[in-house]
């Protein structure tokens, strides 16, 4: 079964300090793979992606995540924290090109970025 | 990116009832997606959404207590039929399709609460 785990329910970095959260997949393939960010009482904002080529990709508000194909991890990682970064993050996966482009989404992970 | 809109943002209803959710994007998108989430948990598919043809649902949601609408290729209605407590919860629609490379783009949500 494809899957997407985010094994740290919160995460909490002082600010200016280097972060990171941690996302491992299950899919079979070459998956596309997602990050996503929640502030409160709004929808989700796409924050970066990886299908192919660099390992390191670089995303909005600072973001970036390292695709690792033989960990099968994709750990989202900011050099030095806001306390605007303050969020609920999503990690996601699709399968690959497929005709249904179905997401699969892990189950989040509150970052709590103190002054 | 496309620009997403939600009506009602939030609603209380009572048990029994039906609400009928909105989503309107601000260009032509293939795929539309519905997802179900409790407040700062994960996100649950409920149905995948393609213009001129019947909606896909996810295992454990049917047609009769959430009937989807997509009359044309920039608007949607979910309804959730015949209300209870447990149907408390946020909806929220994206869009994304071959175009946007898997990546989906959010509407901001509409929170529910059924008494």
């Amino acid at each position: 079964a494809q899957s997407v785990a985010q094994p740290e329910d919160q995460v909490n970095v002082a600010e200016g300090n280097p972060l990171t959260v941690k996302c491992t997949y299950s899919v079979s393939g070459n998956p596309y793979l997602f990050w996503y960010v929640q502030y409160p009482n709004r929808g989700l904002q796409f924050l970066l992606k990886y299908i192919t080529g660099d390992n390191l990709v670089k995303g909005s508000y600072g973001f970036e995540a390292e695709f690792n194909k033989s960990q099968t991890s994709f750990h989202l990682k900011k050099p030095s924290a806001l306390v605007s970064d303050s969020a609920l993050y999503f990690c996601a996966v699709t399968p690959g090109y497929s005709s249904a482009s179905k997401i699969i989404f892990g189950s989040g992970t509150r970052l709590s970025i103190r002054p | 990116s496309a620009v997403i809109s939600q009506k009602p943002s939030r609603d209380i209803c009572q048990r029994g009832t039906s609400l009928t959710i909105q989503c309107q994007v601000d260009s032509q998108v293939t795929m539309m997606f519905w997802y179900r989430q409790q407040p700062g948990q994960s996100l649950t598919l409920i149905a995948t959404a393609n213009q001129g043809s019947e909606a896909t649902y996810e295992s454990g949601f049917v047609i009769d207590k959430f009937p989807i609408s997509r009359p044309n290729l920039t608007f949607s209605t979910l309804t959730v039929s015949n209300m209870s407590p447990e149907d408390s919860s946020i909806y929220l629609c994206s869009v994304g399709d071959r175009v946007t490379l898997g990546v989906q783009y959010f509407g901001p949500g509409t929170r529910l609460t059924v008494l």
